[in-house]
């Protein structure tokens, strides 16, 4: 089976630094990818690791340890907007297919 | 706005109607999803296409019947529904080749009556 745990909620204040974590362990690997959902609206495409190590992009960063089976969403200089639901999602083996964690929630606070 | 669009936005629709839920792209993308996703849940796949062909069903129901009529266009046929099968529908898109993420659609928030 498949299996990806990220924290349900998070809090953080303007300005801040968050970090969200996703652990995994699923049967194939072909990458780990982090979404963006604001209620009621689809998820937008943030960020993703194929290969250990860490990549950025602008005020989002996201690390893989494959042998960990550990990853995460690094979010610096947060803004209000950037409240929203992050989703860890696990590319499997068969035809792109995504396994998505439940989600965590995060509120940026003024 | 995304590349992949959905038709309509919001549905609302007794147990005995009969629709359907389109989902549009033009990036050559030859797979393609649909998802159902409850509110404060992830979403959950039901199907997939890869090359207009059926690849995947995740033991949805019946009532719901996808078609792939030509490699842009992605159809959800509704019929018989249920209360508990209103949620956001959501389709996605990706190429088939290489690690390109999907491409999600704002989605269809259906209503069951």
């Amino acid at each position: 089976g498949q299996n990806i745990d990220q924290p349900t909620e998070m809090t953080a204040t303007e300005g801040a630094i968050v970090q969200i974590n996703c652990t995994y362990q699923t049967s194939g690997f072909n990458g780990l990818f982090w979404y963006q959902q604001h209620a009621g609206e689809a998820p937008t495409f943030l960020s993703y690791n194929v290969l250990d190590g860490l990549e950025e992009k602008g005020r989002f960063s996201s690390f893989l340890s494959r042998s960990k089976g550990y990853s995460y969403l690094l979010l610096k200089e947060l803004q209000m907007k950037d409240s929203a639901s992050y989703l860890c999602a696990v590319r499997g083996s068969t035809l792109g297919r995504l396994y998505f964690g439940r989600g965590t929630q995060l509120t940026v606070w003024p | 706005d995304t590349e992949v669009t959905q038709t309509p936005k919001h549905l609302v629709m007794g147990m005995t109607n009969k629709k359907s839920l389109k989902c549009e792209q033009h990036m050559g993308h030859r797979a393609m999803y649909w998802y159902k996703q409850k509110a404060k849940k992830p979403p959950e796949l039901m199907f997939v296409y890869s090359y207009e062909k059926l690849s995947i069903n995740e033991s949805v129901p019946s009532r719901f019947s996808p078609e792939c009529p030509n490699s842009s266009l992605l159809n959800l046929h509704l019929h018989a529904l249920q209360p508990e099968d209103s949620a956001l529908y959501l389709c996605a898109s990706r190429p088939t080749q290489g690690n390109q993420p999907q491409h999600f659609g704002d989605g269809t928030r259906l209503s069951i009556l």
